[in-house]
């Protein structure tokens, strides 16, 4: 079973809309946590936010926003006002505490593109 | 920029064939991790390093070893290299386990 499911292959928006992304992650660990990272066309992964399992609240940041809801095991996150620049692929990511380390998961991630 | 650097840029190798990926994490990080990106596999966890030591592993097949060295740059080594490694091989550094992840601009290999 996947451990974090990105629903959504490919999203197109037309520039100004808002767009979600989703993310439904599965653990049975009480600690751990939640990323979002964004994959441009140029290659390179880019991280955008952490998240631990203690931390509910919802976090915005500029056009940015997720909101970790545990009760669903979700992590959405939402573009306000989708920009070109946020056309890219997006991977949610979930870690898990090990002994010594920890294990990490990604989605099979969303591609957005945002049409001019 | 990432502060995170990866060599080569590019690869290419036949079959049967062993390579060396090496990685200098962003200064100050003591934690490194490898990850491969293939179209079929998606993006896959391989290994994890902290100060020389390794910490968990992944997906990481007994073809493939991983070693984080004093200065803490990393290598991964890949053996009997088969078509399935072509890939993009990721190398990615934190400040410590399970924080956020700093990655570098990938290794392209090519397995002909």
């Amino acid at each position: 079973a996947q451990k974090v499911t990105q629903a959504q292959t490919e999203i197109s928006v037309v520039e100004k809309e808002d767009v979600t992304l989703d993310c439904v992650y599965e653990t049975r660990d009480t600690t751990y946590y939640l990323f979002w990272y964004k994959q441009p066309p140029s290659g390179e992964l880019v991280f955008l936010i952490r998240r631990n399992s203690f931390d509910e609240q919802n976090e915005i940041s500029g056009r940015y926003s997720w909101n970790f809801q545990k009760s669903t095991s979700s992590f959405n996150f939402t573009i306000t006002a989708s920009q070109v620049v946020d056309s890219a692929v997006y991977f949610c990511a979930l870690s898990e505490a090990l002994l010594t380390g920890n294990q990490f998961y990604f989605g099979t991630g969303t591609s957005l593109t945002v049409i001019p | 920029d990432s502060g995170v650097t990866q060599t080569p840029k590019h690869l290419i190798t036949a079959t049967g064939q062993r390579v060396t990926l090496r990685c200098s994490p962003r200064s100050g990080d003591l934690s490194v991790y490898w990850y491969q990106q293939s179209l079929d596999q998606g993006l896959q966890f391989l290994i994890q390093y902290y100060n020389g030591e390794e910490r968990a592993k992944g997906n990481i097949l007994e073809r493939f070893s991983a070693q984080q060295f004093p200065d803490l740059h990393s290598e991964l080594n890949l053996s009997s290299l088969e078509l399935g490694d072509s890939a993009l091989y990721f190398c990615a550094s934190s400040p410590d386990v399970a924080y956020e992840q700093y990655f570098g601009p990938g290794t392209r290999l090519t397995v002909t």
